[in-house]
C-alpha cells in the first residue's frame, strides 16, 4: 500500500501571497490531520478532517483553512502569508478516525515565505 | 488544556547501551499516549501509544514506555540502542475531542548515538 503523499514537497513563497498545500491518505483512510512544524513553536495541530468535515481544530488564525474531499484528499489553505507561515506541514491519516487508530505522516511540504 | 514536558533537550549515548527518554504529560482525564520518532527530512512515525490497560507498551524497533499515573509520566526506553536510532523523538497527549483525540507534542530529544 503507498504511503501518505504530499505535495509539493518544497514551496517558496512571498508575504501576501496564498498557498495551497495537498494531501493523498493512505487507501481506505478516512480521517486526515494537518500539522504545522517549527523551530519555535514544535509541533502543532492545525485541524483533522473525517468524512468531508472538519472534526477537530487546533489553535490558529482563521487565515488557515481547509477542506476534505470525497475521496478523502485534503488540502490546507493559508492566505495573506506571514514570514511566520515558514513551516514543514506535515499531513497524517488513519483509517475510520477513531480515537485508537494509528496515525500515518506523509513526509511534508516545507514551507518558505520571504 | 494538555500540556506534554521533554526535559532532555539532547540526549548522548554509546552504540549498545540503554536509553531512558522522560516525558511529563498534565491532562485532567484518562490520556492517550504516544511516542514518535522523526528522521532528518522525514514526516514522524509512531513507536508506540498507550490508551487503556497494561501500563508497560511495547512498540516497535525493540522500544518500549511505561505509563505512571502517579507520576503522570510515559517513559520510553530501550536496552540497547543502535546507530540507527539516532533522530528527534517526540512524546504525544491526545485529548479526546469529537470522537477522536487533539494531539499535544512535546518540545522532542535529539538522540545522539556515539559508535
Amino acid at each position: 500500500k503507498a504511503g501518505v503523499t504530499q505535495t509539493p514537497r518544497y514551496l517558496i513563497k512571498t508575504r501576501g501571497q496564498q498557498v495551497t498545500l495537498s494531501c493523498s491518505p493512505i487507501s481506505g483512510h478516512r480521517s486526515v490531520s494537518w500539522y504545522q512544524q517549527t523551530p519555535g513553536q514544535g509541533l502543532q495541530f492545525l485541524f483533522e478532517y473525517f468524512s468531508e468535515t472538519q472534526r477537530n481544530k487546533g489553535n490558529f488564525p482563521g487565515r488557515f483553512s481547509g477542506r476534505q474531499f470525497s475521496n478523502s484528499r485534503s488540502e490546507m489553505n493559508v492566505s495573506t502569508l506571514e514570514l511566520g507561515d515558514s513551516a514543514l506541514y506535515l499531513c497524517a491519516s488513519k483509517t475510520a478516525g477513531g480515537g485508537t487508530d494509528t496515525q500515518y505522516f506523509g513526509p511534508g511540504t516545507r514551507l518558505t515565505v520571504l | 488544556a494538555q500540556s506534554v514536558t521533554q526535559p532532555d533537550i539532547h540526549i548522548t549515548v554509546s552504540e549498545g547501551a540503554s536509553l531512558e527518554l522522560r516525558c511529563n504529560y498534565s491532562y485532567g482525564a484518562t490520556p492517550y499516549l504516544f511516542w514518535y520518532v522523526q528522521s532528518p527530512g522525514q514526516g514522524l512515525q509512531l513507536l508506540l501509544k498507550y490508551f487503556s490497560g497494561d501500563t508497560l507498551v511495547q512498540g516497535i524497533k525493540g522500544f518500549e514506555a511505561e505509563f505512571k499515573r502517579s507520576q503522570s509520566s510515559f517513559n520510553l526506553r530501550k536496552p540497547s540502542v543502535h546507530w540507527s536510532d539516532a533522530a528527534e523523538y517526540f512524546c504525544a497527549v491526545g485529548a479526546q475531542s469529537g470522537g477522536s483525540y487533539i494531539p499535544t507534542f512535546g518540545r522532542g530529544t535529539s538522540l545522539i548515538v556515539h559508535p
